[in-house]
């Protein structure tokens, strides 16, 4: 069974500093992860995935993840904090095992990110 | 290019009623992923097709159900609506089997079950 775990529910950041989302995950084979984030009454928009190459990947909107197998993680990154990037973050993964059985991916329960001037 | 388009935007049903929620994935993609948000449960997945295929599902009633035509559009099915499933419904399409380059998400349908 594959999981992910987003222990914060919420991060406050003030402008112009870094911020740092949280996420760890547990699949059996090779994890594809994930992060989406999302506005008030939208769906969800891709920020940045790694599949498989460099551990930092780098995304949309300046946002950046670093992939870490030993302890399982891939936390969302960004330098310098806007207000607009207010939101809900989702971390999710895929067992890259499975190559026929179908998509399907593992959602965290989300991180509300608040960032203030 | 166009995104994925799901339609209606907005639908408020009665108990016991039965929707249809429509998904129209990127033009060219042939998965197509259904999942459901609620406050309590989080993002779930419903079920995924490919290639007209229902290749996984999640753990729902079989209450829920979808298909997947020809053109790649895709359709779910709720029956006996209850008050538990006020949810956002998403759909998501990818290129290819393995969504080896990603998942894109639409805007989502917001059923209200009174």
């Amino acid at each position: 069974a594959q999981s992910v775990a987003q222990p914060e529910d919420q991060v406050n950041v003030a402008e112009g500093n870094p911020l740092t989302v949280k996420c760890t995950y547990s699949v059996s084979g090779n994890p594809y992860l994930f992060w989406y984030v999302q506005y008030p009454n939208r769906g969800l928009q891709f920020l940045l995935k790694y599949i498989t190459g460099d551990n930092l990947v780098k995304g949309s909107y300046g946002f950046e993840a670093e992939f870490n197998k030993s302890q399982t993680s891939f936390h969302l990154k960004k330098p310098s904090a806007l207000v607009s990037d207010s939101a809900l973050y989702f971390c999710a993964v895929r067992d890259g095992r499975i190559t026929g059985g179908g998509n399907k991916l593992t959602f965290g329960t989300g991180t509300q990110l608040k960032v203030e001037l | 290019k166009a995104g994925v388009t799901q339609t209606p935007r907005y639908l408020i049903k009665t108990r016991g009623q039965q929707v249809t929620l429509s998904c129209s994935p990127i033009s060219g993609h042939r998965s197509v992923s259904w999942y459901q948000q609620t406050p309590g449960q989080g993002l779930q997945f419903l079920f995924e097709y490919f290639s007209e295929t229902q290749r996984n599902k999640g753990n729902f009633p079989g209450r829920f159900s979808g298909r997947q035509f020809s053109n790649s559009r895709s359709e779910m099915n709720v029956s006996t609506l209850e008050l538990g499933d006020s949810a956002l419904y998403l759909c998501a399409s990818s290129l290819d089997a393995v969504a080896n380059y990603g998942y894109t998400f639409g805007s989502g349908t917001r059923l209200t079950v009174v």
